[in-house]
Formats: structure tokens, sequence, C-alpha cells
């Protein structure tokens, strides 16, 4: 069945450096990808996404790029801030995004001043 | 529109007891997810309902465990008989609309703790 694998966390970073949280998939067919964020006392919430293999997809300065050929689609950010503290949670679903979506456990990122 | 809603947010119950938890969905949204979260795991699928309609259900979902969308709005999510195992956070979503496909809002989430 389909499966995601992130990296486990905690990771702390000081503020401004540069992250990565790599996130791997098991899938058939051509899956649709998805970064979600748990702010804390807050629901997830979708952060970016990409549906198809090359894509990149990008907000609030994170950027995650499809690669199937790795089958990852790892998070990344130039430069942390305290206000990026949160879980964050790789996730896929069918080509449509109409599956019900399945998640890793999550990386926990503390950003300290 | 304030979002998924759900209630009660913190619910503690004695083992062997019945629960139900409620969520209210965005309003425009036709689909719904339950959803399940432990510590330091990921949300793990349950159930969801396009309208009224339960389309799949998780092996997850015992039959101790029973959703229901009688109108295709709110949704009520029971556990009968709860064990100790059922301690969770038990997260509903929400998704259609404007929404791009993939793009679950989901609700703060009710917490469950059996004693």
């Amino acid at each position: 069945g389909n499966s995601v694998t992130q990296m486990e966390g905690p990771v702390t970073l000081s503020e401004e450096a540069f992250l990565t949280i790599n996130c791997t998939y098991t899938a058939t067919g051509y899956p649709s990808l998805f970064w979600y964020v748990q702010y804390p006392g807050e629901g997830l919430q979708l952060l970016l996404k990409a549906t198809k293999a090359d894509d990149k997809g990008s907000n609030k300065g994170f950027e995650a790029t499809y690669r199937k050929e790795t089958t990852s689609f790892h998070l990344e950010k130039g430069s942390v801030q305290v206000s990026d503290s949160a879980v964050y949670f790789c996730a896929l679903s069918d080509h449509s995004g109409n599956t019900p979506l399945v998640f890793g456990k999550g990386t926990r990122l503390s950003v300290i001043a | 529109d304030t979002g998924v809603s759900q209630d009660p947010r913190h619910k503690i119950t004695k083992r062997g007891q019945n629960v139900t938890f409620r969520c209210d969905p965005i309003s425009e949204h036709n689909r719904l997810y339950w959803y399940r979260q432990t510590l330091g795991q990921g949300p793990e699928f349950l159930t969801y309902f396009q309208n009224e309609a339960q389309l799949e259900k998780s092996r997850l979902l015992s039959d101790r465990f029973s959703a229901e969308r009688p109108k295709g709005s709110f949704s009520t999510l029971e556990i009968q008989r709860t064990e100790q195992g059922d301690s969770a956070m038990y997260l509903c979503a929400s998704s259609g609309g404007q929404g791009a496909p993939g793009e679950l809002f989901f609700g703060e989430g009710s917490r469950l703790t059996v004693l």
C-alpha cells in the first residue's frame, strides 16, 4: 500500500539556518505529494503541494520538488525563523488528490533565536 | 466562515463507556474525513464521506466505531465500549468547494482520554 517515511525529529536549528526535512514515499502510480504543517495549538494546514514529477511546490519560503526517480519530496527552507517552529507532515494521495491522504509520522522543528 | 469545528475538544471517560464526537465542516465542502492521531505519529485515516455517503472505511475502524453524516453537513463519530487503546486525538477535516484537490482543512481535534 501507499506509505510515507519522514526523517525523525526533533530538529533544532538556530534562526537563519538552512532547513531540510527528508520525505520518501512508496505508492502505486503517480501520487500527488503534500507538506502539511501544524503550529502549536492549531489544526494541520496545507503548506505546499506538487502533483507530477519535477513539479516544485512553494509557499512561505518553503520549497519541495517531486522527484520520481528517488521517490522523494524533501522540504527545504533557506533561512528559518522562530515562527517556523511547528510539526511538519509529508503526505500523499492519488494523482487526482481525491483519495484520503496518507501521512508520515511528522517532524518537529524548533527554531531558536 | 469559521473553519472546521470539533466538539468536545477534550473528553475524559472510563473504560467501557460510549463517547461521541461532533464535527462541523466548512459549509460548502462536500467531503468530510475522520483521522486519528496518537503521540509521535501522523494522522491515520479512519473514514470519509462525500455528502451523506460513507465512501471508505479503514481497517482501523473496528465495529465499536461508527460514523454518520446524516444530512451531508455535520458528522458524528461514536466509539462504543471504549478501551484504553482508543486514547488519541480524533481529527476531522473537510474538502471541496474552491479548495485544491488534496487540500484538507482540519479542525483542532477532539482529544480522548480513556482511564
